[in-house]
């Protein structure tokens, strides 16, 4: 069965600590891993694709095949990355976005 | 910029009624998409439009919802008779491609007592 696990609901880090969001996913073929992300009072944005290699915002996320992981990372947390963070897949390798997201993980982000 | 709309914000309506929730996608977007979040649970693809044709339905629960694009702009997805399982938020987003970035409205929020 296709699914993306977050196996944290929330996860709580001081202002400069490091921060790694965990998700991880079950799906036999190729897929496109996303993370996206929702600000207080603001609309659902992707983040980060894994196919385009970027690092938004100081984030980076890697694929590993080996251990069906894609966990979202950054080296020093800030105040403003305080939101909820949604891991998704495309099972279609990124052709569609029909999404599958997991259940999220909220990031409080301590001063 | 104009972005992804739906309206109402808020629905609250008794189990039994009917409620029809509205999705206005960013102008030139041929392709929309329809989801949902139950409380606690994961958010979950509804359906797929491309213009006025459902591309992936596969996500409809049940046939008491009805997606409509009629004229392949704004979208209605109609729940007729709501039930409570039916609470949550609903999402609506569009894109220019079926590929490209999918931008999200601010969602729906659906409460059925």
């Amino acid at each position: 069965a296709q699914r993306v696990t977050q196996p944290e609901k929330l996860l709580s880090v001081f202002k400069g600590a490091p921060v790694e969001l965990k998700c991880n996913y079950s799906y036999s073929g190729s897929p496109e891993l996303f993370w996206y992300v929702q600000y207080s009072r603001q609309r659902l944005q992707l983040l980060l694709r894994h196919i385009s290699r970027e690092s938004i915002k100081g984030f980076t996320a890697d694929l590993n095949k080996g251990e069906t992981s894609f966990h979202l990372k950054k080296p020093f947390a800030q105040e403003e990355d305080s939101a909820m963070y949604y891991c998704a897949l495309s099972p279609y390798g990124g052709a569609t976005n029909k999404l599958i997201f997991g259940t999220g993980t909220l990031l409080a982000v301590q001063p | 910029e104009a972005g992804v709309t739906q309206f109402p914000s808020h629905s609250v309506i008794e189990k039994g009624q009917t409620v029809t929730l509205r999705c206005d996608p960013i102008s030139g977007h041929d392709n929309l998409y329809w989801y949902r979040r139950v409380m606690g649970k994961e958010i979950k693809f509804l359906l797929h439009f491309v213009k006025e044709s459902k591309q992936d339905e596969s996500g409809m629960p049940n046939n008491r919802f009805l997606a409509e694009r009629t004229g392949g702009t704004y979208s209605t997805l109609k729940v007729q008779p709501a039930e409570l399982e039916d609470s949550g938020v609903y999402f609506c987003a569009s894109s220019l491609t079926a590929n490209t970035e999918a931008f999200f409205g601010q969602g729906t929020r659906l409460t059925v007592v």
